[in-house]
């Protein structure tokens, strides 16, 4: 397996809802990202996963809460967005994480939409 | 920190023609550049990547070139076909896990 698979593909939800995004990789990296991308602009780093613990935290809102269950599984929890939160939400794997730099592998994204 | 800068931010060839995208980054410690291509409502892939150790990198239709002196390096590809058409994106990386991504440039080819 060489796909890094997210879901849901879309995801609508109302400013008081809770949901989750799910992403799960099968390539044995070690090193997970979040990544939220607004239209016609390129990806912004939110979270790092490294070895299953969190790395880098981009100054992200609390309302975006990452877990990292297991070396396969990352997740995006959700809770009190806001209209401007509405994005192309994308997961990423490494081989490995620190230096030498190893090259990322993106998720097919989940679309979300906040009503 | 890191910055990346993309020109041009729209670029139309007429297929067959080449295409050629140039990115220049602030810090000195980068040391891998990635190129992405992303097709409307997809998601990024990686196409071809280059480290400091190297100057060229190429793979079959595409190349990447690496100046560290200058601290830019370029995407080319030869003989495009109209399914090159999509966003690339360059990004660099340095001390950290953490991939900058240049703005963007919006790839037309047109048959």
């Amino acid at each position: 397996d060489t796909e890094v698979t997210q879901t849901p593909k879309h995801l609508v939800m109302g400013m008081t809802n809770k949901k989750s995004l799910k992403c799960e990789q099968h390539m044995g990296h070690r090193a997970m990202y979040w990544y939220k991308q607004k239209a016609k602009k390129p990806p912004e780093l939110m979270f790092v996963y490294s070895y299953e613990k969190l790395s880098i935290n981009e100054s992200v809102p609390s309302r975006f809460s990452p877990e990292c269950p297991n070396s396969s599984l990352l997740n995006l929890h959700l809770h009190a967005l806001q209209p401007e939160d509405s994005a192309l939400y994308l997961c990423a794997s490494s081989p490995d994480a620190g230096q030498p730099s190893y090259e990322q592998y993106f998720g097919p994204g989940t679309r979300l939409t906040v009503t | 920190g890191e910055n990346v800068e993309q020109h041009p931010s729209t670029l139309s060839v007429q297929e067959g023609d080449s295409a050629v995208i140039k990115c220049t980054y602030s810090d000195s410690a980068s040391n891998y550049f990635p190129w992405y291509k992303q097709e409307l409502g997809k998601r990024p892939q990686l196409i071809i990547d280059i480290r400091s150790n190297v100057g060229e990198k190429k793979d079959q239709r595409i190349a990447v070139t690496l100046n560290k002196t200058a601290k830019h390096f370029s995407l080319h590809i030869t003989e495009t076909q109209p399914e090159d058409s999509a966003v690339y994106f360059c990004a660099a990386s340095g001390n950290t896990d953490k991939l900058i991504f240049g703005t963007g440039t919006r790839l037309q080819v047109f048959p």
